[in-house]
């Protein structure tokens, strides 16, 4: 089945700082959308990002499906951000999507 | 809009009862939804396909006869635990795709962390 690897695992940032989260997927998809899980467990849609670049305020994300990868940028980074970030890719009309390792950030005051 | 319900949000039973999780699309129609697991600090798997009207997908491992999963209508899919073991303890989370969306977006319920004792 296909591959999909996020990194780094752990990001701890201080409020304020900017990062990038990268996700690695193996095999060719035109589904692709980033998630934050709260701590609560709720998953928030972020983005649906099969290629090309999006931003919403203070996020933003860019797929290269050529390449297979899709990175996720977050500015200014509040401690409301901390959870953790996941991708999942599929393909139009399968539905189902494949989740990736996750991205655990942590924003510190 | 695109609001996804779940109920309970949470529920502590003893070994071998059954449990049923209810997940609802609150403002538009599914026809299909998807159940998850998530385990602690890991990312969620798949568990099966609900489909409206018809027998659920069941991902490889999944056991059919122990999650039964009824998709009576096109805004509630149904999730049963049946004789449950502490080896069922996760976070079960539902997703249900808009089908009227020209995406294929999915959107998540806030999920139902279950305890087996």
């Amino acid at each position: 089945g296909i591959q999909v690897e996020q990194s780094p695992p752990d990001l701890i940032l201080q409020e304020g700082a900017n990062s990038t989260l990268r996700c690695n997927f193996s095999d060719s998809v035109n589904n692709l959308q980033w998630f934050h899980q709260n701590p609560w467990g709720q998953l928030i849609n972020l983005f649906y990002i099969p290629s090309g670049t999006k931003q919403n305020g203070r996020l933003s994300a860019t797929t290269v499906a050529t390449e297979r990868y899709s990175l996720l940028y977050i500015s200014s980074s509040q401690t409301t951000d901390s959870g953790v970030y996941f991708c999942a890719v599929g393909w139009t009309g399968a539905n189902n999507l494949f989740f990736g390792t996750g991205t655990r950030l942590t924003v510190i005051p | 809009g695109a609001v996804v319900s779940q109920h309970p949000s949470w529920v502590i039973c003893k070994s071998g009862t059954s449990v049923k999780i209810e997940c609802r699309s609150l403002d538009f129609q599914a026809t299909t939804m998807f159940w998850y697991r998530q385990f602690p600090k890991q990312s969620l798997m798949l568990m099966a396909t609900s489909n409206e009207g018809s027998k659920a997908t069941y991902e490889q491992g999944v056991e059919k006869d122990k999650f039964l999963i009824n998709h009576a209508s096109l805004t509630l899919s149904t999730l049963t635990v049946t004789s449950a073991h502490p080896e069922d303890s996760s976070f079960y989370i539902c997703s249900a795709r808009d089908m009227y969306s020209s995406t294929d977006t999915q959107y998540f319920g806030p999920g139902t962390r279950l305890t087996v004792l």
